[in-house]
Formats: C-alpha cells, sequence, structure tokens
C-alpha cells in the first residue's frame, strides 16, 4: 500500500523560530491533509490542500502541496510553546474511498 | 457543540480476555472511521462506515476485530482473546456527509493495554 515518510521525525524548537516539515509518497494523493495531536487528544486538522501546487496558510502555519503530487510541507511561523505537539501528514486518495494514509508523525518538542 | 467522544478513556486488560471500545460520533455525522495508533507511530486505518453501506473493514488487522455500527450513530470495535501487540491507542473519528469525507474530527482515544 501507499506509504508516507515524515521528516524530520522530531524537532526542537525556540520560542520565535521558524520550523519547517514535510511528508513524501511513493505515489500520489488527491489531496493532503495536516492534522495536530496535543498528548491525551485526538488529531486536530489545521490544513487540507486540495490542488496541485496549491500553498494555503492558517494563521502561522502555511503549506503547500507539491507539483508532483507526491510531496507537501507544513511551515510554523515565529513559533510559540503552544505549537510543541505531533504534526501528522495524511494523503486522500479518490480511488481508495475515504481512506487516509497517515504519516508517522513529526514530534515537536522545546529546546531546554 | 459537543466533539466526538469514546469510552472508556483507559482500559486494561489480560491477554486472551475480550474487549469493547465504544465511539459516539458528532450528531449529524455520517462516516465514521477507527484508526490505531501504536506508541510513536502514525495512525493506522481499521475500519470506515458510512450510512447504510457496507463497512470497509479491509484495514483490520485480523478477524479478532470486528466493529458495529447501531442505528447509524454510536460504533463499538471489539477486540477478542487480545494480544499484546494489540496495545495501542484506538481512536474513533466521524466526518459528515456533504463535507469532503476527509476532513475527519477525531475523539480523544481510548489507551488500551494488554498485559
Amino acid at each position: 500500500g501507499q506509504q508516507l515518510n515524515q521528516s524530520p521525525q522530531s524537532m526542537f524548537i525556540q520560542e520565535g523560530e521558524d520550523v519547517s516539515m514535510n511528508c513524501t509518497s511513493s505515489s500520489i494523493f488527491n489531496t493532503w491533509l495536516w492534522y495536530k495531536q496535543d498528548p491525551g487528544e485526538g488529531p486536530v486538522l489545521l490544513i487540507a490542500l486540495y490542488k496541485a501546487g496549491e500553498l494555503t496558510s492558517n494563521g502561522r502555519l502555511t503549506a503547500q502541496f507539491g507539483i508532483t503530487r507526491k510531496d507537501s510541507f507544513l511551515n510554523i511561523s515565529a513559533s510559540i510553546p503552544s505549537d510543541v505537539g505531533i504534526y501528522f501528514c495524511a494523503g486522500h486518495l479518490k480511488a481508495a474511498g475515504n481512506k487516509l494514509t497517515f504519516g508517522g508523525g513529526t514530534r515537536v518538542l522545546v529546546k531546554p | 457543540g459537543a466533539g466526538v467522544s469514546q469510552s472508556p478513556s483507559n482500559k486494561v486488560t489480560e491477554k486472551g480476555k475480550d474487549v469493547e471500545l465504544r465511539c459516539d460520533p458528532i450528531s449529524g455525522h455520517t462516516a465514521l472511521y477507527w484508526y490505531r495508533q501504536s506508541l510513536g507511530q502514525g495512525l493506522e486505518f481499521l475500519i470506515y462506515f458510512q450510512g447504510n453501506s457496507a463497512p470497509d473493514k479491509s484495514g483490520l488487522p485480523s478477524d479478532r476485530f470486528s466493529a458495529e455500527r447501531t442505528g447509524g450513530s454510536v460504533s463499538t470495535l471489539t477486540i477478542q482473546r487480545t494480544q499484546q501487540e494489540d496495545s495501542a491507542v484506538y481512536l474513533c473519528a466521524s466526518s459528515q456527509e456533504l463535507a469532503p469525507l476527509y476532513e475527519q474530527f477525531f475523539g480523544p482515544g481510548t489507551r488500551l493495554t494488554v498485559l
């Protein structure tokens, strides 16, 4: 089946820094989604991308749907402590019905 | 408004016992999904219900796993003869029929520990 590789697996942020993470796939998707999961909670949708090349912002978050339809990135600008959590990318392929394929997650931590 | 709720929040069981996990989707959402999240991993799709259609069970890892959705609302995920490798957080999500079906809203999950 399709695999999503998410990198980095973890990162440390310092308040005010910009951070970036990405997701690559072995095959194309029709839609890319980015979720954030806080401890003890379910993932919450941050951004949905519907077209190749699309660049979408949600506050300090910006995500892009790669032109090849096999990758996506998420940027967080001017990070704040509450940005800590696990960020998941997910892909949707119309031919697969309504299932989502999730990446392994990027764990964002605060620099000690 | 009320989000997706799941119960119990934590379940500890002995190997070989059966467990039932419950999901209450958002009212009016016709699609319901179950995922499994092992420690430090992404979400693994298990099963999907949409309205009155036959569920998509393609993600269930073995015949010990089954799920029902009664009356188009509440769903129960049952794991029979639990094994230690079943230990994980089980997440439920729901979505509206008219919205893009992949905009799923997740519950907080049930953390299952099999001793």
